[in-house]
């Protein structure tokens, strides 16, 4: 079993929908949570990044992160064709960077 | 925010040769990492870039493969050695944020024909 499990997808979606995409994970220590965009022949950007438990919104996108359930959830309201990329959950269990825990991304299609 | 740049952006080599890929950070960081992703996966971490010594290398990658320098606290470079078809891939440099975010470069393609 892999540490993180993220659904591959792909996730085709009318423009204007709402996205759901999830994480779980087994790694009980992770406390930093990371999602990354990353375009076709692109390097990942960083969407959003959570520390410990929560929800955090910005604009269109919303992570939430459920610790007792080992579940991290990457919301996308009004998804617009622009959103069509490949998503990364990334998780780590300190704040240096160096044991970040990448999941396999979810390709998602938001079709005009 | 740090803002990374790769380069070669890509390139095409012939079996046997030797590439090096040079990353720069707009800024001083404390550190840098090199990943692969190959076509339709993930990332894969190969080596932590050490600034002033010896890079540390993840399982399955090793320093004569793989040789790896950070003359600073902006810069690094990756080489991939003796190239088989097998090295084709995407090579991925990034550097740490600080709260345990990685930023990335645009990334090098690069095709081992």
């Amino acid at each position: 079993q892999k540490e993180v499990e993220q659904d591959p997808g792909p996730l085709s979606v009318p423009e204007g929908a709402i996205v759901s995409l999830n994480c779980t994970y087994s790694n009980s220590a992770f406390q930093y949570f990371m999602w990354y965009r990353q375009y076709s022949r692109k390097g990942p950007e960083l969407l959003m990044y959570t520390y410990s438990s929560g929800n955090k919104e910005d604009g269109r996108f919303t992570a939430q992160v459920d610790k007792s359930s080992k579940y991290i959830s990457l919301f996308i309201r009004d998804s617009q064709p622009s959103d069509s990329a490949t998503y990364l959950c990334a998780m780590s269990d300190n704040n240096a960077g160096n044991m970040l825990t990448f999941g396999g991304g979810t390709r998602l299609m938001v079709k005009p | 925010s740090a803002v990374i740049s790769q380069k070669p952006s890509r390139d095409i080599c012939q079996r046997g040769t030797s590439l090096t890929i040079q990353c720069q950070v707009d800024s001083q960081v404390t550190m840098m990492f090199w990943y692969r992703q190959q076509p339709g996966q993930s990332l894969t971490l190969i080596a932590t870039a050490n600034q002033g010594s010896e890079a540390t290398y993840e399982s399955g990658f090793v320093i004569d493969k793989f040789p790896i320098s950070r003359p600073n606290l902006t810069f690094s470079t990756l080489t991939v050695s003796n190239m088989s078809p097998e090295d084709s891939s995407i090579y991925l440099c990034s550097a740490a944020g600080g709260r345990g975010e990685l930023f990335f470069g645009e990334g090098s393609r690069l095709t081992v024909l």
